[in-house]
């Protein structure tokens, strides 16, 4: 089954703990993002990646890190959390674009994170 | 950069009526817009997208107009059904040939289809 798969689904933690959200698409898909949720913010990109070894801030890295390795896997590392990163965070990928290519970003399932 | 504004940030329709949402974006160059849909407590998914080429798409009851001289464009649903009630989000990107890179999204609108 074609799916994003992103761990932890759920998980609180404390100021300043280093943390790692994975996400895994078995799609092959070039395209990764990660996105934060924030209630009347909307979905806010916090970096993406075009392809292996290249990736790009969005609109909030600040706090973030991320890296691709892999094609599959682009994890998302908070290096030191504060309570301000509490949000529902989605992974997402998409089929390379070429003109009129597929664009269809397909979604995790979401990563609720709380930072006491 | 891009900015996707989106209104009304709340909707409510009764069951039959139409219901629409609009987008304006900032950067001309933007030219694929896309509509997510995100139910309760469930992942955002497409539900349909135009190009900047058309001006119009439909797909049974759901329909989108662009109208690029105004960077405006606005999602229809026609005959709502309660299970059209989700939170729907807008967004704007400039694709390029090797892909597109920051998909900005509007701040999304929930609907509330009553019976």
């Amino acid at each position: 089954e074609a799916q994003v798969t992103q761990n932890p689904r759920y998980l609180i933690t404390v100021t300043g703990k280093k943390l790692t959200v994975t996400c895994s698409q078995n799609m092959n898909h070039e395209y990764m993002s990660w996105y934060r949720q924030d209630p009347g913010l909307g979905l806010r990109q916090i970096y993406y990646s075009m392809n292996v070894e290249v990736t790009d801030k969005g609109d909030v890295p600040e706090g973030y890190k991320v890296s691709r390795k892999e094609k599959r896997n682009f994890p998302l590392i908070l290096e030191s959390p504060s309570p301000n990163q509490t949000s529902l965070y989605f992974c997402a990928s998409s089929f390379d674009l070429q003109g009129n290519g597929k664009v269809e970003l397909f979604f995790g399932e979401g990563s609720r994170l709380t930072v006491l | 950069g891009e900015n996707v504004e989106q209104h009304p940030s709340t909707l409510s329709v009764q069951e039959g009526d139409s219901a629409v949402i609009k987008c304006t974006y900032s950067d001309s160059a933007s030219n694929y817009f896309p509509w997510y849909k995100q139910e309760l407590g469930k992942r955002p998914q497409l539900i349909i997208d135009i190009r900047s080429n058309v001006g119009e798409k439909k797909d049974q009851r759901i329909a989108v107009t662009l109208n690029k001289t105004a960077k405006h464009f606005s999602l229809h649903i026609t005959e709502t059904q309660p299970e059209d009630s989700a939170v729907y989000f807008c967004a704007a990107i400039r694709m390029v040939n090797t892909g597109f890179q920051k998909l900005v999204f509007g701040t999304g609108t929930r609907l509330l289809v009553s019976p």
